[in-house]
């Protein structure tokens, strides 16, 4: 059973390009959640995704937007990226219960705006 | 609106004492809380949970207290070890299944 892996681990872009983050999820896990975490912050909840629809969203611009694919692994693009766009992100993969215990989190990919 | 409030950024402990660690909320509607733990360069980890019904779980060295009354919760670690030293998250469940409000962290450090 292999865990939550994220890539790229870091990557630094410049403002207004576009980054697309990728997670994917544990075995047999069908839903992904993504985090926000800036410095000094706990993670915000950007949106979570169950068998390729989206499935709540937090406070985020439109120019934050995903994809779920069939194998439950999951995309994160952000547009136009701003500074305060720098942050840790953070996917979470756990089954589609409210068991907190199930749900998993990767590494993160430290994201830096220029 | 930080709907989870951890006001102590860091906190020291001596080994073998208890570390006490805090979390105010502001929506009495939560019907849970966890605790999340993240050593640096990993993802958190799930800790502890409390249900909004009680007021303290207990798990090994850690217990969870709840004052539905105060809109706190408190994670007690006894004895402490250094091998606890990490950022401890509080959180609070959003509208559904495992999305969640994050408490901004404690981090602990547990001298030796």
């Amino acid at each position: 059973e292999t865990g939550v892996t994220q890539s790229p681990t870091h990557l630094i872009k410049t403002r207004g390009q576009q980054v697309t983050l990728r997670c994917s999820s544990q075995s047999g896990h069908n839903t992904v959640s993504w985090y926000q975490q800036a410095l000094g912050q706990g993670p915000q909840f950007i949106f979570q995704y169950y068998r390729e629809e989206e499935n709540g969203r937090g406070n985020f611009p439109p120019r934050f937007s995903g994809l779920q694919f069939p194998n439950y692994s999951s995309e994160l693009n952000v547009n136009a990226l701003e500074l305060d766009d720098s942050a840790l992100y953070l996917c979470a993969s756990s089954p589609m219960t409210v068991a907190p215990e199930e749900q998993y989190f990767g590494p993160g990919t430290r994201l830096t705006v220029t | 609106d930080q709907q989870v409030k951890q006001n102590s950024p860091s906190l020291s402990v001596q080994e073998g004492r208890i570390s006490i660690l805090n979390c105010d909320y502001t929506n009495s509607m939560f019907d849970y809380f966890l605790w999340y733990k993240k050593y640096p360069a990993e993802g958190p980890t799930f800790l502890i949970s409390i249900s909004s019904i009680k007021d303290k779980n207990e798990d090994g060295r850690f217990t969870v207290f709840l004052n539905k009354s105060a809109k706190h919760l408190s994670l007690h670690i006894v004895p402490s070890q250094p091998g606890d030293s990490a950022v401890y998250f509080c959180a609070a469940p959003r509208l559904s299944g495992n999305q969640f409000y994050f408490g901004t962290g404690t981090s602990l450090t547990v001298i030796p």
